[in-house]
Order: C-alpha cells, then sequence, then structure tokens
C-alpha cells in the first residue's frame, strides 16, 4: 500500500502554545488529503479536508481559525493547533487518498500525532 | 452526515474461529466500502475494500456487501490471536463536489488462544 508519514509521533505542550503536525505523501501524489481526530475510546472524527493549492474544507463544528490547515505540495500537508489548551489533547490522523475515482476512494493512514496539552 | 453503525463489542472468539464483524450505513447512495483494522495507540490499517454486491475474499478476511439492506460485513477465518484489534467500517459519503470517509466507532475483537 501507499506510504503516508507524520510527523511528530507525539507532542507535549504548554497551553497557549501552538503545534504543528506534519503528513507526507511518500510515494505518491496526493491531491487531497484529511486530517481526522480520535480521542480515547472514540471513532475518528473528520476534522477537514485539505486540498492542494486551495483552503481546506472544514467540518461543522471544527473552528478554521484555530486549526489551521496548509496543502502546499502535492505530498505535504500540516496541520498547526494553535493556542492550544488541555481540550485539545488528542490523537491526530492524516490519510491521503489514492485514486480519485468513486471507487477508488481508499484511504492510507499517517503513523498519527499524539498532542498532550499540559 | 451520514451514520455508519457497529457494535462497539467485544467480541470474543476462540482461536481458529471465524469472527464476524457488521456494519450498517444510512447512505443509500454510497459506493464505496472499507474496513480498517485498528490496534490501541495505533492508526487505522486498511484490510479491504468492496464496491459490488456480493463477497471479496483476499486470504482469511472476506467482506461482504448487500446494497439493498445497506449492510456490509467482514468474516475473518481462522481467526488468530495477533487478529485482536478494533475494526472499523468506513463508509464514502457522497456530498457535491467531493468525498468524505464516515467512519463507524468500531467493534473490538478479542481471539482468545
Amino acid at each position: 500500500g501507499a506510504v503516508v508519514s507524520q510527523h511528530p509521533s507525539w507532542v507535549i505542550c504548554k497551553s497557549g502554545t501552538s503545534v504543528k503536525i506534519e503528513c507526507r505523501s511518500l510515494d505518491f501524489q496526493a491531491t487531497t488529503m484529511f486530517w481526522y481526530r480520535q480521542f480515547p475510546k472514540q471513532s475518528l472524527m473528520l476534522m477537514a479536508t485539505s486540498n492542494e493549492g486551495s483552503k481546506a474544507t472544514y467540518e461543522q463544528g471544527v473552528e478554521k481559525d484555530k486549526f489551521l490547515i496548509n496543502h502546499a505540495s502535492l505530498t505535504l500537508s500540516t496541520l498547526t493547533v494553535t493556542s492550544a489548551h488541555p481540550e485539545d489533547s488528542s490523537f491526530y490522523i492524516c490519510s491521503a487518498r489514492l485514486g480519485t475515482g468513486v471507487n477508488t476512494g481508499e484511504l492510507f493512514f499517517g503513523e498519527g500525532s499524539r498532542l498532550t496539552v499540559l | 452526515q451520514k451514520e455508519v453503525e457497529q457494535n462497539s463489542g467485544p467480541l470474543s472468539v476462540p482461536e481458529g474461529a471465524i469472527a464476524s464483524l457488521n456494519c450498517t450505513y444510512s447512505d443509500r447512495v454510497s459506493q464505496s466500502f472499507f474496513w480498517y483494522r485498528q490496534y490501541s495507540g495505533k492508526s487505522p490499517e486498511l484490510i479491504m475494500s468492496i464496491y459490488s454486491n456480493g463477497d471479496k475474499e483476499d486470504g482469511r478476511f472476506t467482506a461482504q456487501l448487500n446494497k439493498a439492506s445497506q449492510y456490509v460485513s467482514l468474516l475473518i477465518r481462522d481467526s488468530q490471536p495477533s487478529d485482536s484489534a478494533t475494526y472499523l467500517c468506513a463508509v464514502v459519503e457522497m456530498n457535491t463536489g467531493f468525498q468524505k470517509l464516515v467512519f463507524g466507532t468500531g467493534t473490538r475483537l478479542l481471539v482468545s488462544p
């Protein structure tokens, strides 16, 4: 399968600071990447769809000014959690889709980034 | 957002048995369905994709799709303790201009030696 790399794997920060998470597709070009968040014992919740060269599409209830997404190239998308607070502590996972047709929606996930805000 | 529903489990099966995982979805126009496996603390990994009604087999895994009943399942034959994980059903939700993948809450599978 396709390889998606995410960095850092885990990060601990103080409340009020900003944290940037990188997501790279290593062996394919991803026009679209997706950012998910997963709280303990819950499923993945889509935060936003990141489109190369254009603004991200955010899901309802996700603050776009707090979760800044940049997709500057076909292999890199970044998520910046601005002014992080303890309630932002979660497992953030990026993914990229291989193919663009209706029947090629397979998503490949990065390793995930566990954020702990003190 | 349309719904994808799974029994949270845990589903406990002995080693060597068949594990049956079920999923229902509400979006009638969905065409693409996926099963992901997620170990604790790790990100999901794709196991199977299925797009047409019927069965699709890959090794010990068989995905079954029934669009009329809006039902998709995953069978794991000869279950192994290493199969113990949470299995996530995912459905592509069709929206104007783009698609997105909606996940169920997952079924936790425990395979005992």
